[in-house]
Parts: C-alpha cells; structure tokens; sequence
C-alpha cells in the first residue's frame, strides 16, 4: 500500500536557520506529492505541491523537490521565522480510482524562537 | 478562494449524546472527507463521499456515519459519543476525479470535540 513516513519532530530552530524536513513516500507508479501546514488552533493549508519527478514545488521561500530515485520530498527553506512554527504534515495523492484520497505523513512540529 | 466551513471550533458534549459535525463547501467540489487528528497519530481518514449520497469507509469508520444529501455539505454523525472519540475533526474537499486538481484537498478550521 501507499505511506510517507516523515521526520520525527518536534524540530526547535532558532530564527534565520535552515530548515529541512525529511519525507519519503511508498507507492506504486507515478503519485503527486504535497506539504500542508497547520498553523496553530487552524486547519491544514496547502504549502506546496509537485506532480511528478524532478519538479520543484515552492511557495513563501519553502522549497521540496519531487525525487523519484531516492522517492523523496524533502521540505527546505533558507531562513525561517517565528511566524514558520506550525506542523508541517507530508502527503502523497496515487490517483486513479482513489478518489481523491491522500496518505499523510504522521506531522513534524517545527517550533521557531526569536 | 475555496472556503470550507465547519459549523463549530469548539463542541462539548456528554457520553451517549448523538452528535452532528457539519462541514460546507462552496466550490461545488465532488470529493468531501472527515478527518480525525490525534497527537502523535496524524490525520486519520473517517469516512469520504465522491457524490451526493455515495459515501466510502476509510480507516476508521467504527462509531462513526456520515450524510450527504446535498453536493455542498458533508455531516459526520457520531451515534452515541463516547470519551475515546475527542478529538479534532477535520473536514476537506477536492475536485472530482475527472477533473484537474482532483489531488488537491482544501481544509475547514476544524471542530475540537470534548465528550465528557
């Protein structure tokens, strides 16, 4: 069957520091990937998203590269700020006759302190 | 923008109360799905529906029904409450599986439940 499985958290940061959050996923053929956030007391927001192999999702300097031979999409971004901490949870859609189901990741807590 | 809406943040509610989560959608979204979120389990899929009136289990259906009677709206019924179902509920919605985008689900806030 399908699975990510993420980095385990809670990750704690300074502001300015480099972030990555691992992710690998299992799935037959060709899945979609995505990160969401979840900012505190909300739902999830799509961060970013890739469709198939070597594309690079990005949005508010976060970055995740679709890598097919190593199946990974590894979140980064080059500074992060108090106003990053949230959970970040990995997801991967395997299309056809699943309805738009998507497997999540279990969730990294990234905490960010002044 | 897509907005989904649940009718509470907050709900608190007594052990064998029948319980009603309403979720609305105004995207005229075919795909709906309930979500539970437990600290250190992630997001578990409770129920989804691809059309008005079709619905399909998903991991954790037990104590849990749903209804979909109109295409906007998506209600997760808990039958008799019990303590081992609070939690935050999640509610979300895509486009239909012919249609681009089907990939992408589209969140409400969330109802955090009590049951006493």
């Amino acid at each position: 069957g399908n699975s990510v499985t993420q980095m385990e958290g809670p990750v704690t940061l300074s502001e300015e520091a480099f972030l990555t959050i691992n992710c690998t996923y299992t799935a037959t053929g060709y899945p979609s990937l995505f990160w969401y956030v979840q900012y505190p007391g909300e739902g999830l927001q799509l961060l970013l998203k890739a469709t198939k192999a070597d594309d690079k999702g990005s949005n508010k300097g976060f970055e995740a590269t679709y890598r097919k031979e190593t199946t990974s999409f590894h979140l980064e971004k080059g500074s992060v700020q108090v106003s990053d901490s949230a959970v970040y949870f990995c997801a991967l859609y395997a299309g056809g006759t699943s309805y738009g189901k998507l497997t999540f990741g279990q969730g990294t807590i990234l905490t960010v302190h002044p | 923008d897509v907005k989904v809406t649940q009718s509470s943040r907050y709900l608190v509610k007594r052990t064998g109360e029948k319980v009603f989560l309403e979720c609305v959608q105004d995207m005229d979204h075919e795909n709906m799905f309930w979500y539970r979120q437990d600290p250190g389990l992630g997001l578990r899929l409770i129920y989804f529906s691809y059309d008005v009136k079709m619905k399909e289990k998903g991991d954790i259906p037990e104590g849990y029904s749903v209804s979909r009677e109109k295409k906007e709206r998506f209600s997760l019924i808990l039958e008799s409450a019990s303590t081992n179902q609070t939690s935050m509920y999640l509610c979300a919605s895509s486009f239909g599986r012919f249609f681009a985008g089907t990939d992408t689900q589209y969140f409400g806030p969330g109802t955090r439940l009590t049951v006493l």
